[in-house]
């Protein structure tokens, strides 16, 4: 089965700083990734997804996540992070073949701070 | 367009009392999942249903946990008999199938403790 690593739990950034959040998936065959946000308080928030064709994926608030199949990687960023992005990010995976569900990783938390 | 509704928002209960969560996927959709979300844990699938036919309960953890679909519209999971490591905040979502892709619909969540 598969699984979403996300070794970052907890990240703190001043606002202009860069962003990269890392997401590594396990499956050896063809995958759909997602890239969810959980405001505070809030539900999930669907940010970005991939599923074929260019690898650099651009996102809604100026995020973006490149696919890079060699190292089963889809990691998050954004060149200038705001106050307003602190929020929880949840990498996710589905298998690209029959009917199955997202797989998600454990979240990484992300406090911006002024 | 109305998203995926959950009730109640809140619930403080005691141990022992039986606790039902409620869901009204978005309509249209074919596919409604349950999360648990904890610190400990993150994000958990308890069990997802196509067509009002669960698929797979694997994720959920214990007898005392149950869920149905008796219509396209609606979800319930229920918890009996209630224990504290129950609480959590427990997520409905919906999608317009199980095909792999399609984006998944999350609700406000309903935030459980138990004491």
């Amino acid at each position: 089965a598969q699984s979403v690593s996300q070794h970052n739990h907890h990240v703190i950034l001043s606002e202009a700083a860069s962003l990269e959040l890392g997401c590594n998936y396990s499956y050896g065959g063809t995958v759909n990734l997602f890239w969810y946000v959980q405001y505070p308080g809030q539900h999930l928030q669907l940010l970005l997804k991939y599923f074929s064709g260019d690898p650099l994926v651009k996102g809604i608030k100026g995020f973006e996540a490149e696919f890079i199949k060699s190292k089963f990687s889809f990691n998050l960023r954004k060149p200038s992070v705001q106050w307003s992005d602190t929020a929880e990010y949840f990498c996710a995976v589905t298998v690209n073949s029959g009917n199955t569900p997202l797989v998600f990783g454990k979240g990484t938390r992300l406090s911006v701070i002024a | 367009d109305a998203g995926v509704i959950q009730s109640p928002r809140h619930e403080v209960t005691e141990m022992g009392q039986e606790v039902t969560l409620r869901c009204k996927p978005i309509s249209g959709h074919n596919s409604l999942f349950w999360y648990r979300q904890t610190m400990m844990r993150g994000l958990e699938l308890l069990i997802y249903f196509n067509n009002n036919v669960p698929i797979d309960d694997s994720g959920m953890p214990e007898d005392r946990f149950s869920a149905k679909m008796p219509n396209a519209s609606f979800s319930t999971l229920k918890i009996q008999p209630s224990e504290p490591r129950d609480s959590a905040v427990y997520f409905c979502a919906s999608s317009p199938t199980l095909i792999s892709g399609n984006t998944i619909y999350f609700g406000e969540g309903s935030w459980l403790t138990v004491v």
